[in-house]
């Protein structure tokens, strides 16, 4: 069975600071993608990038960048410079490729990232 | 482009009573999930349809749900009866789930409190 693990349940750093958020998968397939979401304090889910196992380059998009071992089943995201309006929950998510369609994701617990100005 | 829209935003409801969401997945999308959010179990995959067909409805809790596709652009997820441990957050995302999976789109999602 999939299983996402957000470690993290919550962060605080200080405006300005870099800051990490882990996310370690379970998988049996060799095939799978993983997503990061964010949900600000308003609620709704945000979607921020998604990786195919495939591929395990790192993924820059301005402040946020992310780093996938296989190795490891890690998918990490970082933000570099962290802002205020960086503050929500975020959410790692797994979906595996099955029977040639694709199922739902499953998703971590999350992390709760307080940025302080 | 209009996003995925889900209806009541809230809704206060007593226990017992009959409780439907809704939703109008993006246009051209083949797949369409529901998924409830709650503080203790966090985000959980209840029910997702490929082509209007249910899947895997493996996450809807008892019988007391039930999810319906009629066609491609509408669902519904009802509760009868409720009870207060239904109190949750209902989200509504949709995909083109194509040979590959895409990413999924949020409605707002639909706040539901069961006195």
């Amino acid at each position: 069975a999939q299983k996402v693990t957000q470690a993290q349940t919550e962060i605080s750093v200080v405006e300005k600071e870099d800051v990490t958020l882990d996310c370690v998968y379970e998988t049996r397939d060799t095939t799978y993608y993983l997503f990061w979401y964010k949900q600000p304090p308003s609620g709704e889910l945000v979607f921020l990038i998604r990786r195919n196992s495939f591929d395990e380059q790192n993924e820059i998009s301005g402040r946020y960048s992310w780093n996938f071992q296989k190795s490891t089943s890690s998918f990490n995201f970082t933000i570099t410079a962290s802002q205020v309006v960086d503050s929500a929950v975020y959410f790692c998510a797994l979906s595996e490729q099955s029977g040639g369609g694709a199922d739902g994701l499953t998703f971590g617990k999350g992390t709760h990232l307080i940025i302080q100005p | 482009d209009a996003g995925v829209i889900q209806s009541p935003r809230h809704e206060v409801t007593e226990m017992g009573q009959e409780v439907t969401l809704r939703c109008k997945p993006i246009s051209g999308h083949n797949s369409l999930f529901w998924y409830r959010q709650t503080m203790m179990r966090g985000l959980e995959l209840l029910i997702y349809f490929n082509n209007n067909v249910p899947i895997d409805d493996s996450g809807m809790p008892e019988d007391r749900f039930s999810a319906k596709m009629p066609n491609a652009s509408f669902s519904t997820l009802k509760i009868q009866p409720s009870e207060p441990r239904d109190s949750a957050v209902y989200f509504c995302a949709s995909s083109f789930q194509g040979p590959t999976t895409g990413e999924l789109f949020f409605g707002e999602g639909s706040r539901l409190t069961v006195l």
